[in-house]
């Protein structure tokens, strides 16, 4: 089952543009992540949040977590057409045996036209 | 380059059929998840490997195995293959005592 729901399923910008992508998710939570994948490839993580952290950075990245919500975001600033790629928000859940078991949205896909 | 390589990288398989998928990461990296990732959707957690042993399993059927060796490498083994198995598998690893978890490149197995 899909722990979380993104949004939008698809975004499509031009370079130099802000992209912003949102998720939100069931459970309560030990950390958030976010991955990129290009053209059905391996998964490159990309920011960790954990549940008491409201804001990281890094680089062009900027990620919030709102837990009262159960959403977060994910911001690129300044996107480059590398940007290209489809990109998941990951939720390891609270409770015993849960943790390390990622539940993933079904991801944003994300155009950067040169 | 996460240091986690899969193979093989793509697969044809007939229904009825078994298959091993194999997974290596790196040294110290104790835990290895494997995931299912259906055409268009989110990975989907299969199981977790912790030190040999199964440690947490997704909504698989038993025909989903797996094997976890001192080496640091894993297998994924999937019998009585159905249509439905048709997907990219990934292997993530973590580094003892962290949460980040490094995925390989994936195997795309088809079933015929």
């Amino acid at each position: 089952s899909q722990q979380g729901e993104e949004d939008p399923q698809a975004l499509s910008i031009q370079e130099g543009e802000n992209a912003t992508m949102n998720c939100s998710y069931k459970t309560s939570i030990n950390n958030l992540q976010w991955y990129r994948q290009n053209s059905g490839r391996g998964l490159v993580h990309l920011i960790l949040i954990r549940s008491n952290e409201r804001e990281k950075h890094s680089g062009r990245l900027r990620v919030t977590l709102d837990t009262s919500k159960k959403s977060s975001s994910l911001l690129i600033t300044a996107s480059r057409a590398a940007d290209t790629a489809s990109y998941f928000c990951a939720t390891d859940s609270k409770g015993s045996g849960n943790t390390g078991k990622l539940i993933f949205g079904q991801g944003t896909t994300l155009q950067v036209k040169p | 380059e996460t240091g986690v390589t899969q193979s093989p990288t793509h697969l044809i398989k007939t229904r009825g059929q078994q298959v091993t998928l194999r997974c290596s990461s790196q040294s110290g990296h104790n835990t290895v998840s494997w995931y299912q990732q259906a055409l268009g959707q989110g990975p989907q957690f299969i199981f977790q490997y912790y030190r040999e042993e199964e440690n947490g399993r997704g909504n698989f059927p038993p025909r989903f195995s797996g094997l976890q060796f001192p080496n640091y490498s894993s297998e994924l083994n999937v019998n009585a293959l159905e249509l439905d198995d048709s997907a990219l598998y990934l292997c993530a690893s973590t580094p003892g005592g962290q949460e980040t978890q490094y995925f390989g490149p994936g195997t795309r197995l088809l079933v015929l």
